[in-house]
Protein backbone atom coordinates (compact mmCIF):
# COMPACT_ATOMS: atom_id res chain seq x y z
CA UNK A 1 0.00 0.00 0.00
CA UNK A 2 1.08 3.47 -1.37
CA UNK A 3 -1.87 5.40 -0.38
CA UNK A 4 0.06 7.47 2.52
CA UNK A 5 3.71 7.45 2.82
CA UNK A 6 5.20 8.22 5.72
CA UNK A 7 9.19 10.04 6.61
CA UNK A 8 11.44 9.02 8.34
CA UNK A 9 9.94 5.53 9.25
CA UNK A 10 12.60 5.65 12.14
CA UNK A 11 14.29 8.87 14.38
CA UNK A 12 16.20 9.01 17.05
CA UNK A 13 16.69 12.54 18.40
CA UNK A 14 18.32 13.87 21.63
CA UNK A 15 15.83 16.20 24.19
CA UNK A 16 17.07 19.45 23.00
CA UNK A 17 16.67 18.29 19.19
CA UNK A 18 14.43 19.98 16.46
CA UNK A 19 12.36 17.52 14.19
CA UNK A 20 10.00 17.03 11.52
CA UNK A 21 7.82 14.42 10.40
CA UNK A 22 6.14 14.26 6.88
CA UNK A 23 3.50 12.22 5.89
CA UNK A 24 2.14 12.72 2.07
CA UNK A 25 -1.29 11.24 0.69
CA UNK A 26 -1.53 10.70 -2.84
CA UNK A 27 -5.31 9.82 -2.39
CA UNK A 28 -7.09 13.11 -2.77
CA UNK A 29 -8.30 12.88 0.43
CA UNK A 30 -9.60 16.50 2.32
CA UNK A 31 -8.51 14.78 5.86
CA UNK A 32 -5.54 14.36 7.52
CA UNK A 33 -4.38 13.01 11.29
CA UNK A 34 -1.33 12.79 13.37
CA UNK A 35 -1.84 9.75 16.05
CA UNK A 36 -0.09 8.93 18.89
CA UNK A 37 0.77 5.00 19.78
CA UNK A 38 1.96 3.75 22.26
CA UNK A 39 1.76 0.81 24.70
CA UNK A 40 -0.39 1.94 27.36
CA UNK A 41 -2.40 4.31 24.82
CA UNK A 42 -2.80 2.43 21.89
CA UNK A 43 -4.00 5.03 19.89
CA UNK A 44 -3.97 8.82 20.68
CA UNK A 45 -5.40 11.10 18.14
CA UNK A 46 -3.50 14.32 18.32
CA UNK A 47 -4.29 16.27 15.37
CA UNK A 48 -7.01 16.42 12.78
CA UNK A 49 -6.65 19.06 9.51
CA UNK A 50 -9.92 18.89 7.55
CA UNK A 51 -9.36 21.12 3.73
CA UNK A 52 -6.29 22.15 5.58
CA UNK A 53 -7.75 23.68 8.12
CA UNK A 54 -7.11 22.21 11.93
CA UNK A 55 -10.39 21.42 13.44
CA UNK A 56 -9.37 18.88 16.28
CA UNK A 57 -6.50 20.11 18.75
CA UNK A 58 -6.79 17.00 21.32
CA UNK A 59 -4.59 19.36 24.34
CA UNK A 60 -1.52 18.14 22.45
CA UNK A 61 1.74 19.79 24.54
CA UNK A 62 3.08 22.73 22.40
CA UNK A 63 6.43 20.53 22.05
CA UNK A 64 4.51 19.15 19.15
CA UNK A 65 3.20 21.61 16.31
CA UNK A 66 1.45 20.53 13.44
CA UNK A 67 1.41 22.31 9.37
CA UNK A 68 -1.08 21.29 6.47
CA UNK A 69 0.46 23.42 3.64
CA UNK A 70 -1.61 21.70 1.10
CA UNK A 71 -4.77 18.51 1.16
CA UNK A 72 -1.65 16.26 0.45
CA UNK A 73 1.03 16.79 3.47
CA UNK A 74 0.84 17.50 7.02
CA UNK A 75 3.98 17.21 9.02
CA UNK A 76 4.38 17.18 12.48
CA UNK A 77 7.02 19.66 14.36
CA UNK A 78 8.98 18.31 17.30
CA UNK A 79 10.85 20.46 19.63
CA UNK A 80 12.44 19.98 23.12
CA UNK A 81 10.09 16.18 23.66
CA UNK A 82 10.42 14.11 26.88
CA UNK A 83 11.53 10.36 26.20
CA UNK A 84 7.85 9.85 27.76
CA UNK A 85 7.00 11.01 23.70
CA UNK A 86 8.94 7.96 22.57
CA UNK A 87 6.25 5.92 20.10
CA UNK A 88 5.08 5.45 17.03
CA UNK A 89 3.23 8.28 15.15
CA UNK A 90 0.81 7.34 12.42
CA UNK A 91 -0.18 9.21 9.74
CA UNK A 92 -3.69 8.97 8.13
CA UNK A 93 -6.23 10.14 5.74
CA UNK A 94 -9.84 10.18 4.87
CA UNK A 95 -12.26 11.71 1.90
CA UNK A 96 -13.68 13.58 4.69
CA UNK A 97 -13.94 13.28 8.54
CA UNK A 98 -15.89 10.23 9.16
CA UNK A 99 -15.10 8.45 6.50
CA UNK A 100 -12.85 5.33 6.20
CA UNK A 101 -9.14 6.11 7.39
CA UNK A 102 -5.95 4.98 6.12
CA UNK A 103 -2.66 5.10 8.04
CA UNK A 104 1.05 5.27 6.97
CA UNK A 105 3.26 3.06 7.90
CA UNK A 106 4.24 5.56 10.65
CA UNK A 107 6.84 7.01 11.91
CA UNK A 108 8.95 4.93 15.29
CA UNK A 109 9.88 7.88 17.66
CA UNK A 110 12.99 7.53 19.95
CA UNK A 111 13.37 10.49 22.20
CA UNK A 112 17.37 9.91 24.44
CA UNK B 1 -17.51 13.34 25.94
CA UNK B 2 -17.93 10.78 23.16
CA UNK B 3 -15.88 7.60 24.51
CA UNK B 4 -15.41 4.11 22.46
CA UNK B 5 -14.67 0.97 25.34
CA UNK B 6 -13.43 -1.95 23.90
CA UNK B 7 -12.82 -5.83 25.54
CA UNK B 8 -11.20 -7.98 26.21
CA UNK B 9 -7.69 -5.95 26.00
CA UNK B 10 -6.04 -9.10 25.53
CA UNK B 11 -7.23 -12.48 24.13
CA UNK B 12 -4.85 -15.80 23.40
CA UNK B 13 -6.57 -18.42 22.27
CA UNK B 14 -5.91 -22.04 19.91
CA UNK B 15 -5.67 -22.26 16.56
CA UNK B 16 -8.54 -23.15 15.46
CA UNK B 17 -10.68 -21.80 18.50
CA UNK B 18 -13.17 -18.92 18.12
CA UNK B 19 -12.47 -15.72 19.03
CA UNK B 20 -14.90 -12.44 19.94
CA UNK B 21 -14.69 -8.75 20.72
CA UNK B 22 -17.19 -6.26 21.92
CA UNK B 23 -16.82 -2.69 21.55
CA UNK B 24 -19.35 -0.51 23.41
CA UNK B 25 -20.36 2.98 22.72
CA UNK B 26 -21.37 5.69 25.18
CA UNK B 27 -23.37 7.37 22.60
CA UNK B 28 -25.18 6.37 19.42
CA UNK B 29 -23.11 6.05 16.39
CA UNK B 30 -23.44 7.39 12.82
CA UNK B 31 -21.60 4.01 11.49
CA UNK B 32 -18.60 2.19 13.31
CA UNK B 33 -15.47 0.80 11.26
CA UNK B 34 -13.31 -1.71 12.16
CA UNK B 35 -9.19 -2.09 11.45
CA UNK B 36 -6.80 -4.65 12.10
CA UNK B 37 -2.79 -4.04 12.99
CA UNK B 38 -0.61 -6.87 12.52
CA UNK B 39 2.52 -6.91 15.10
CA UNK B 40 4.72 -4.19 13.27
CA UNK B 41 2.04 -2.84 11.03
CA UNK B 42 -0.55 -0.02 10.68
CA UNK B 43 -4.20 -0.14 10.80
CA UNK B 44 -5.77 -1.59 7.78
CA UNK B 45 -9.52 -0.88 7.46
CA UNK B 46 -11.77 -4.41 7.40
CA UNK B 47 -15.69 -2.76 7.03
CA UNK B 48 -17.85 -0.05 8.06
CA UNK B 49 -21.17 -0.93 9.23
CA UNK B 50 -23.96 2.15 8.93
CA UNK B 51 -27.13 0.25 9.39
CA UNK B 52 -29.21 -0.59 13.37
CA UNK B 53 -29.00 -4.35 13.53
CA UNK B 54 -26.50 -5.06 10.88
CA UNK B 55 -24.60 -8.16 9.84
CA UNK B 56 -21.75 -8.25 7.48
CA UNK B 57 -19.19 -11.10 6.67
CA UNK B 58 -15.92 -11.56 5.89
CA UNK B 59 -14.92 -15.03 5.24
CA UNK B 60 -14.47 -16.12 8.89
CA UNK B 61 -14.82 -12.87 10.01
CA UNK B 62 -18.74 -12.03 11.43
CA UNK B 63 -19.36 -7.99 12.29
CA UNK B 64 -22.59 -7.09 13.80
CA UNK B 65 -23.92 -3.29 14.89
CA UNK B 66 -26.28 -3.27 17.26
CA UNK B 67 -29.74 -2.27 17.00
CA UNK B 68 -29.00 0.96 19.61
CA UNK B 69 -26.08 1.98 17.36
CA UNK B 70 -23.72 1.71 20.64
CA UNK B 71 -22.40 -1.26 20.32
CA UNK B 72 -20.64 -3.97 17.83
CA UNK B 73 -18.73 -7.03 17.87
CA UNK B 74 -16.16 -8.75 15.35
CA UNK B 75 -16.36 -12.79 15.56
CA UNK B 76 -13.94 -14.86 14.03
CA UNK B 77 -14.82 -18.48 13.17
CA UNK B 78 -12.00 -21.28 13.78
CA UNK B 79 -8.93 -18.65 14.25
CA UNK B 80 -5.64 -19.15 11.89
CA UNK B 81 -2.25 -17.89 12.94
CA UNK B 82 -2.54 -15.57 10.09
CA UNK B 83 -5.33 -13.59 12.41
CA UNK B 84 -2.95 -12.11 15.15
CA UNK B 85 -2.86 -9.11 15.78
CA UNK B 86 -4.94 -6.09 17.19
CA UNK B 87 -7.98 -5.46 16.53
CA UNK B 88 -10.03 -1.75 16.24
CA UNK B 89 -12.76 -0.79 16.28
CA UNK B 90 -13.65 3.38 15.55
CA UNK B 91 -17.07 5.28 15.66
CA UNK B 92 -18.23 8.62 15.38
CA UNK B 93 -21.27 10.51 15.60
CA UNK B 94 -21.98 13.00 12.31
CA UNK B 95 -19.46 15.55 11.57
CA UNK B 96 -16.55 14.46 14.12
CA UNK B 97 -13.16 12.69 13.50
CA UNK B 98 -13.50 9.15 14.31
CA UNK B 99 -12.87 7.83 17.72
CA UNK B 100 -10.75 4.88 17.96
CA UNK B 101 -10.87 2.14 21.03
CA UNK B 102 -8.11 0.52 22.76
CA UNK B 103 -8.48 -2.15 20.56
CA UNK B 104 -8.18 -6.25 21.74
CA UNK B 105 -5.03 -7.87 20.77
CA UNK B 106 -5.57 -11.23 19.58
CA UNK B 107 -2.52 -14.14 20.02
CA UNK B 108 -3.00 -17.74 18.29
CA UNK B 109 -0.91 -20.59 19.34
CA UNK B 110 -0.54 -23.78 16.94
Amino acid sequence: ETGVTQTPRHLVMGMTNKKSLKCEQHLGHNAMYWYKQSAKKPLELMFVYSLEERVENNSVPSRFSPECPNSSHLFLHLHTLQPEDSALYLCASSQEMRFVQYFGPGTRLTVT
Amino acid sequence: GQQVMQIPQYQHVQEGEDFTTYCNSSTTLSNIQWYKQRPGGHPVFLIQLVKSGEVKKQKRLTFQFGEAKKNSSLHITATQTTDVGTYFCAGNQAGTALIFGKGTTLSVSS
